[in-house]
């Protein structure tokens, strides 16, 4: 399994310019997030999906939108780029939890897409 | 709000000592805490994570240990290596929601 893969890895971008990362997961998760990573302030969560046809709004979501038309992608889209959209993304994805006892929704990583807008 | 607060930021030592990352969370509802290790242009990868009903976890050389009452975890690092130097992030998460709440992380060097 290749897991939690994204595309691009890089991207340079002009301000007022807009592109789509992709996300693409193969573990059959029900949950997938959008996080970005700027320097110590961890990892925001920006959209996140609990299934196919869904999305919701995370931490900080201004300036992206998302899209889960099939189960395994997750679109996050920049329709304007900004300067301060600078930053690395990361796609997750989790089980959806069946209620058993010994079941926790374990979160998975990307590889991460380096965005810079200037 | 929710938070996690992360300890130390940065902590250098020397290869072969131990390492220790201390984490505090907020919501008491919380019972899944997992460790994140990041190498350097790469995605955080899950190490170790421990569960509300269980006070430690060990795999080889790490740990993890819980204090429910205190609202503390902590990775414990032991006979470090050049190969552990990376950056560590907590989480806590509570079962059956979709949020995760991550600390600032912690960026570990072993010094050779």
């Amino acid at each position: 399994n290749a897991g939690v893969t994204q595309t691009p890895k890089f991207r340079v971008l002009k301000t007022g310019q807009s592109m789509t990362l992709l996300c693409a997961q193969d573990m059959n998760h029900e949950y997938m997030y959008w996080y970005r990573q700027d320097p110590g302030m961890g990892l925001r969560l920006i959209h996140y999906s609990v299934g196919e046809g869904t999305t919701a709004k995370g931490e900080v979501p201004d300036g992206y939108n998302v899209s889960r038309l099939k189960k395994q992608n997750f679109l996050l889209g920049l329709e304007s780029a900004a300067p301060s959209q600078t930053s690395v993304y990361f796609c997750a994805s989790s089980p959806l939890f069946s209620g058993t006892p010994s079941s926790y929704n374990e979160q998975f990583f990307g590889p991460g897409t380096r965005l810079t807008v200037l | 709000g929710e938070n996690v607060e992360q300890h130390p930021s940065t902590l250098s030592v020397q290869e072969g000592d131990s390492a220790v990352i201390k984490c505090t969370y907020s919501d008491s509802a919380s019972n899944y805490f997992p460790w994140y290790k990041q190498e350097l242009g790469k995605g955080p990868q899950l190490i170790i994570d421990i569960r509300s009903n269980v006070g430690e976890k060990k795999d080889q050389r790490i740990a993890v240990t819980l204090n429910k009452t205190a609202k503390h975890f902590s990775l414990h690092i032991t006979e470090t290596q050049p190969e552990d130097s990376a950056v560590y992030f907590c989480a806590a998460h509570r079962r059956g929601t979709y949020k995760y709440i991550f600390g600032t992380g912690t960026r570990l060097k072993v010094l050779a």
